[in-house]
């Protein structure tokens, strides 16, 4: 089955405490992205990948790092979390050959205190 | 930059009838449009996408319209059903630089009661 798994899904952390949220796709997709999503906001690019080893700030990539080591994984990196990365975190990845269509995951709830 | 505006008020419809949302965008038009939907505590599933130079696409009992003149889109389900209660999303794919950036309309809530 074509998924996008996140982890955690729910996280509660301490300002200043380092995390990180992992993301694996089994589609063999080039892109992957991460959005975080707050009320009346909408969908906001952190970071995007174009393939392993390419990555690029999306639209709010401050406080975020980001990886792709390999293809299927795409970690999100919080190096010291603060109140206002509280937040609904989702991971996508897409292709060409998906005609543009995204696949999101199910998305990971952080709240930081 | 490109901003994007779907009625923030929820649509509430009785059964069987056709919901109708909007999606409106300003500046240059993308070359494709799509649609999700999402639900309460879920990642936004693909429903449709459709190109600039198309005016009307159809997928079961979903219908999408991408007027580039009005700069708007209009999504319609027919024969609503309280399944299909969720919000859509509306997203513009600026295709740039061998990418397709996608910006995502905050979304209206649909409310199908029985």
């Amino acid at each position: 089955e074509a998924q996008v798994t996140q982890n955690p899904r729910y996280l509660i952390t301490v300002t200043g405490k380092k995390l990180t949220v992992t993301c694996s796709q089994n589609m063999n997709h080039e892109y992957m992205s991460w959005y975080r999503q707050d009320p009346g906001l909408g969908l906001r690019q952190i970071y995007y990948s174009m393939n392993v080893e390419v990555t690029d700030k999306g639209d709010v990539p401050e406080g975020y790092k980001v990886s792709r080591k390999e293809k299927r994984n795409f970690p999100l990196i919080l190096e010291s979390p603060s109140p206002n990365q509280t937040s609904l975190y989702f991971c996508a990845s897409s292709s060409r050959d998906s005609g543009n269509t995204i696949y999101f995951g199910e998305g990971s709830w952080l709240t930081v205190v | 930059s490109q901003k994007i505006e779907q009625n923030s008020e929820a649509l509430n419809i009785q059964e069987g009838k056709t919901a109708t949302l909007t999606c409106n965008y300003t500046n240059y038009s993308p070359a494709y449009l799509q649609w999700y939907r999402q639900d309460p505590g879920r990642g936004p599933v693909f429903l449709l996408l459709i190109r600039e130079n198309e005016k009307e696409k159809r997928k079961e009992r979903l219908k999408v319209t991408f007027d580039t003149t009005l700069k708007q889109s209009l999504f319609h389900i027919t024969a609503s059903q309280p399944a299909d209660s969720a919000t859509y999303l509306c997203a513009l794919d600026m295709f740039s630089g061998g990418y397709n950036k996608l910006i995502f309309g905050a979304g209206t809530r649909l409310a199908v009661h029985p």
